[in-house]
């Protein structure tokens, strides 16, 4: 089981840019599909996007335009950015491993989880 | 997007009762469908990937099935540790979406 604990600010103002990071532990950064998804209080889970290879990212159209995904494989860390945060941003945000093969199109599921971190927008 | 709908949203049982959650996918997903437990304040955890294989170390009371559009998880004896809320998720297409989740509590 991968160990990993992510950090950031957990009350972000409103208009401002939420910032967490992921290390990565005991998997590489260019192996699996490192993934960012969130539940807001009383919720269900939404993919907010990956990263694959180190480079490649997907993220989801609707917050695709104040995400970024990104890695830094020389520091094992994995970090998400989401500008401009409104009150509907208010989440636990969890990073996670996909594990997929892209030569055969085949999904084995999201098989790690870190513990997720609560993150509040308010002023 | 895919819309995944689960049913029922919530359930109550006893301990040693059969469950069944159905999860539909607004278009067929083949087997790409995973299944997810989450208990409260927990990071969900993966029991079933493709429809129907068991995750390394899931109890086999756990059981998934189904393909194309509609998909079923059972638990074919309920144990205490599994009052939970469970998630189904495709793992198809992008963007990756997951029904709204069943909640299984004590009767």
């Amino acid at each position: 089981q991968v160990q990993q604990q992510e950090s950031g600010p957990r009350l972000v103002k409103p208009s401002e840019t939420l910032s967490l990071t992921c290390p990565v532990s005991g998997g590489s950064l260019r192996t699996y599909y490192w993934t960012w998804i969130r539940q807001p209080p009383g919720k269900g889970l939404e993919w907010i996007g990956h990263i694959y290879d180190g480079v490649t990212t997907n993220y989801n159209p609707s917050l695709k335009s104040r995400v970024t995904i990104s890695a830094d494989t020389s520091k094992n860390q994995l970090s998400l950015k989401v500008s401009s945060v409104t009150a509907a941003d208010t989440a636990v945000y969890y990073c996670a491993r996909r594990l997929y093969d892209s030569d055969n199109y085949y999904d084995y599921g999201i098989d790690v989880w870190v513990q997720g971190t609560t993150v509040t927008v308010s002023s | 997007d895919i819309q995944m709908t689960q049913s029922p949203s919530s359930l109550s049982a006893s301990v040693g009762d059969r469950v069944t959650i159905t999860c539909r996918a607004s278009q067929s997903i083949n087997i790409f469908l995973n299944w997810y437990q989450q208990e409260p304040g927990k990071a969900p955890k993966l029991l079933i990937y493709a429809a129907s294989s068991l995750q390394a170390g899931v109890p086999s009371r756990f059981s998934g099935s189904g393909s194309g559009t509609d998909f079923t998880l059972t638990i074919s004896s309920l144990q205490p540790e599994d009052f939970a809320t469970y998630y189904c998720q495709q793992g198809h297409s992008y963007p990756l979406t997951f029904g709204g989740g069943t909640k299984v509590d004590i009767k």
